[in-house]
């Protein structure tokens, strides 16, 4: 039973756009939420997270929102660029279960010059 | 800091070899984890620990055993390799204190094969 999905393996994006990605969740109890940013033959590496105290978080060109009542969340990248072409995880928490992450199946950004 | 180390990086291993699989953190992190990672697959945990002495079952751990010994070294040993096991693995670590982030860090992987 997949409890974090990421419908879409791939999006691609033309430079300067705006990217969406996009995570839908199943367990209720999910609590806390990431989203990871890997390169090919590297590790996943960590970009920006949201409690479900909240319903927005921004870093940069980096957004990430929270719709608990939908258990949808998204990441939007804005203005995309080149070099934000990787695969991009989306993780869930639930406090009982300490640190212990959820993965989704990861979608594929590709950003076109 | 080098963050969290793997070794190897590459291995082939024969159905029914064992090995294992090396991990260390130099960030005295408390939280250690493996992943593994199937093709077109998100990142499943097989086994994590919470400190030095204490170990724990994660979603996948068939297969696997692992200790921790120490703050720093959280190896995972396989000991009679199935090509099912062929993936690329993944030790991370995270400081986890009351209301901590969850933020975890991760090694660079290795890729197994197990034919």
């Amino acid at each position: 039973d997949q409890q974090v999905k990421q419908n879409s393996p791939s999006l691609s994006v033309q430079e300067g756009r705006i990217s969406i990605l996009n995570c839908d969740y199943t367990n209720s109890m999910f609590d806390y939420f990431l989203w990871y940013k890997k390169y090919p033959a590297e590790g996943p590496t960590f970009l920006i997270s949201i409690s479900s105290i909240k319903d927005k978080n921004e870093d940069g060109r980096f957004t990430v929102f929270l719709n608990k009542s939908a258990k949808h969340l998204s990441l939007h990248i804005v203005p995309s660029q080149p070099g934000d072409s990787a695969v991009y995880f989306c993780a869930a928490s639930e406090w009982s279960s300490g640190d212990k992450l959820t993965f989704g199946t990861g979608t594929r950004l590709a950003v076109r010059p | 800091n080098a963050g969290v180390t793997q070794t190897p990086k590459f291995r082939i291993l024969k159905i029914g070899q064992s090995m294992t699989l090396q991990c260390t953190q130099d960030m005295n992190h408390n939280y250690m984890y493996w992943y593994r990672q199937d093709p077109g697959m998100g990142l499943k945990l097989i086994y994590y620990s919470v400190g030095a002495g204490i170990t724990d079952k994660g979603e996948v751990p068939n297969g696997y055993n692992v200790s921790r010994s120490t703050t720093e070294d959280f190896p995972l040993r396989l000991e009679l390799a199935a090509p099912s096991q062929t993936s690329v693995y993944f030790c991370a670590s995270s400081y986890t204190a009351t209301g901590g982030s969850y933020e975890q860090y991760f090694g660079p992987g290795t890729r197994l094969t197990v034919t």
